[in-house]
């Protein structure tokens, strides 16, 4: 089936970089997300990636893509106490052409 | 250029009871999806309209209802609302179906007692 898989949890402290991981299932080609959910809001879209591609950086954020092992991890350097969010990984091509999202990565950065 | 625009943000219902929510995409999008969020289900696909039609549904009962007006406006209704409809409902707008970029609003956080 279709599947979208983070972990839950990361911790950082301010000014290091935080790595978050997704992994996800299906073999179609597809579109591939990072979105960013702050405490009672909505979801921000902050970059994405087509899985024939290794690689996007856009300014503090790096994609990475490994397409054999469909392992994808979002990157953010010099991270900042206003980085603290929730971050979701979701691939397009669901059985209704909807996006399908992982649980969320809660990231806490500490100063 | 407004984002998504979702109305009300906070709504508290009794079981039982129905309830309508609304989503004004960003101007000249034409596709309008719903997603329901919960701590259990996390992110799951409600609906999708582009152009007043309903495109795709996901796996929700009758009871969950949407439509799309000819300036893209979409609604979504819920009957007969269950303790376990308690969630908060996205609403994200894309120039056309299946477009690579998805821009969601802020939601409406609904609360049934």
């Amino acid at each position: 089936g279709e599947d979208v898989e983070q972990s839950l949890f990361l911790s950082v402290r301010e000014g290091d970089s935080s790595v978050i991981n997704c992994t996800y299932t299906d073999s179609s080609s597809t579109y591939l997300y990072w979105y960013k959910q702050e405490p009672g809001a909505g979801l921000q879209l902050l970059t994405y990636i087509f899985s024939n591609m290794d690689m996007k950086q856009d300014q503090r954020l790096t994609v990475l893509l490994n397409k054999k092992d469909k392992h994808l991890s979002l990157r953010i350097a010099d991270t900042q106490t206003g980085d603290s969010a929730i971050y979701f990984c979701a691939k397009s091509g669901g059985s209704q052409g909807n996006l399908i999202f992982g649980k969320g990565t809660k990231l806490s950065v500490k100063p | 250029k407004a984002g998504v625009t979702q109305t009300p943000r906070y709504l508290i219902k009794t079981r039982g009871q129905q309830v309508t929510l609304s989503c004004s995409p960003i101007s000249g999008h034409r596709s309008v999806s719903w997603y329901q969020q919960t701590p259990g289900q996390g992110l799951q696909f409600l609906f999708e309209y582009f152009s007043e039609t309903q495109r795709n549904k996901g796996n929700f009962p009758g009871r969950f209802s949407g439509r799309q007006f000819s300036n893209s406006r979409s609604e979504m209704n819920v009957s007969t609302l269950e303790l376990g409809d308690s969630a908060l409902y996205l609403c994200a707008s894309s120039v056309q179906a299946l477009s690579t970029e998805a821009f969601f609003g802020q939601g409406t956080r609904l609360t049934v007692v």
